[in-house]
């Protein structure tokens, strides 16, 4: 079945550092979508992209469906505390459901 | 609208019992799905309602399991004689259009077997 290459697993950052993490897949999406889940908690939608080499900020997030429609990646600028949580990266081929990634945990250090 | 709601947050069960859980999508939504997570992995796909209709079922979802949608509102999703391995969080999801809004998740019910 489809799969989704999700990296890095985890990062450790500095409060203020810039983060990326990307996904790849060997299949086409039509819609590509970055959630955010904090512990014991649904995910959260953060981005969803549409067309391929489409860029889309919300707020401090950035993010690109790929040009091969078979990549995104996710940016976060000048990170904060509440950012920590884990972002999957999540694809939606035409007429079908959801596949998630793995998952890329994000710790924070003060 | 107050989002999707799942119920019970938490359910702990001995091994061999039969458990339910409740979702209630956001109103407007047509399609409701049931997704499983385990630790240290993404959410994966058990099943899929639009209105009452099931109309996707995930080879993850045994003979054990079962959901309904009786009017096309609020869903449940029964594990009959649980085991340890069932011991995940599930998530219950809706949307009206997939394509541009992506999916709505609840909260989740974390499933423990003991």
């Amino acid at each position: 079945g489809q799969q989704l290459n999700q990296s890095p697993q985890s990062m450790f950052i500095q409060e203020g550092e810039d983060v990326s993490m990307n996904c790849t897949s060997s299949s086409i999406f039509n819609t590509w979508l970055w959630y955010k889940q904090d512990p014991g908690e649904g995910p959260v939608l953060l981005i969803a992209l549409y067309k391929a080499g489409e860029l889309t900020s919300n707020g401090r997030l950035t993010a690109q469906f790929g040009i091969t429609r078979k990549d995104s990646f996710l940016n976060i600028s000048a990170s904060i505390p509440s950012d920590v949580g884990i972002y999957f990266c999540a694809g939606l081929p035409r007429d079908d459901k959801i596949i998630f990634g793995k998952g890329t945990r994000l710790h924070i250090l003060p | 609208d107050t989002g999707v709601s799942q119920n019970p947050r938490h359910k702990i069960t001995k091994r061999g019992q039969n458990v339910t859980f409740r979702c209630d999508p956001i109103s407007e939504h047509n399609r409701l799905y049931w997704y499983r997570q385990t630790l240290g992995q993404g959410p994966e796909f058990l099943t899929y309602f639009q209105n009452e209709a099931q109309l996707e079922k995930s080879r993850l979802l045994s003979d054990r399991f079962s959901a309904e949608r009786p009017k096309g509102s609020f869903s449940t999703l029964e594990i009959q004689r649980t085991e340890q391995g069932d011991s995940a969080m599930y998530l219950c999801a809706s949307s009206l259009n997939p394509d541009i809004n992506g999916y709505t998740f609840g909260s989740g019910t974390r499933l423990t077997v003991v």
